[in-house]
C-alpha cells in the first residue's frame, strides 16, 4: 500500500517569493507521482506528474517538482509566487501497475500576500 | 471531448432522502473512482471500479452504493442521506495509456439538512 504526507496544511508566502510545498510518499514499488491544484469551488487540475525518466518535472504555471527516491520526496516549487497561485495543492501517488488507486495527501493551502 | 462529466453540480437534500450522482466519461477508461472532499481535508476514496460489472469499496464506503453497467457510466447512490454526507464529490477516471493520469469531473456540491 502507498501513502502520501504533505507537510504543512497552510503555507503563506509573499508575492515574488519562492514557493515550496512539501510531499513525502511511501510505496513498496516505484510510484507514479502527481501534483494537482484546486481553485476555490472548482475541480482538481493536473499541475505535473512523474512516471519514469527525468526526475525534474516541469508543469504548468511555472511549477516544477523533483522526484528524489532516496528521500521519498516530490516537493513542488515555483521561483516566484504570483497572487493567482493562491489555491489548494494536492500531492498524489499511484503505483506503476496500471489502474491502481490514487492516494492523496491532505492538501496544502497556499496563500500569497501582496 | 467532454472528459469526465458529473451531474448535478449543486444539490440540497433533506435527511433521509435518496439521490444519485451521475458520472460519465467518454475516454473509454476502465478505471473509475468516486472521492469525497470535506472542508479543509484531502480526498477520500468512496468506491472504485476497474471495469464494467466490477466495483469495490474504498476508504469510506458506508452510506453509499455504486454500479458499473457500462464502461462510460459510474453512478453513486446515497440511500438515506445524513448530515455527515455533506461534502463535495468528485468522480474520476484513469488513463492507463498516459501514465495513470487521473481525470476529474468538476465536482458535485451536496448539502444534507
Amino acid at each position: 500500500a502507498q501513502s502520501v504526507t504533505q507537510l504543512g496544511s497552510h503555507v503563506s508566502v509573499s508575492e515574488g517569493a519562492l514557493v515550496l510545498l512539501r510531499c513525502n510518499y511511501s510505496s513498496s514499488v516505484p510510484p507514479y507521482l502527481f501534483w494537482y491544484v484546486q481553485y476555490p469551488n472548482q475541480g482538481l487540475q493536473l499541475l505535473l506528474k512523474y512516471t519514469t525518466g527525468a526526475t525534474l518535472v516541469k508543469g504548468i504555471n511555472g511549477f516544477e517538482a523533483e522526484f528524489k527516491k532516496s528521500e521519498t520526496s516530490f516537493h513542488l516549487t515555483k521561483p516566484s509566487a504570483h497572487m493567482s497561485d493562491a489555491a489548494e495543492y494536492f500531492c498524489a501517488v499511484t503505483l506503476n501497475n496500471a489502474g491502481n488507486m490514487l492516494t492523496f495527501g491532505g492538501g496544502t493551502r497556499l496563500m500569497v500576500k501582496p | 471531448n467532454a472528459g469526465v462529466t458529473q451531474t448535478p453540480k449543486f444539490r440540497i437534500l433533506k435527511i433521509g432522502q435518496s439521490m444519485t450522482l451521475q458520472c460519465t466519461q467518454d475516454m473509454n477508461h476502465n478505471y473509475m473512482y468516486w472521492y469525497r472532499q470535506d472542508p479543509g481535508m484531502g480526498l477520500k476514496l468512496i468506491y472504485y471500479s476497474v471495469g464494467a460489472g466490477i466495483t469495490d469499496k474504498g476508504e469510506v464506503p458506508n452510506g453509499y452504493n455504486v454500479s458499473r453497467s457500462t464502461t462510460e457510466d459510474f453512478p453513486l447512490r446515497l440511500e438515506l442521506a445524513a448530515p455527515s454526507q455533506t461534502s463535495v464529490y468528485f468522480c474520476a477516471s484513469i488513463s492507463q495509456s498516459s501514465g495513470n493520469t487521473i481525470y476529474f469531473g468538476e465536482g458535485s456540491w451536496l448539502t444534507v439538512v
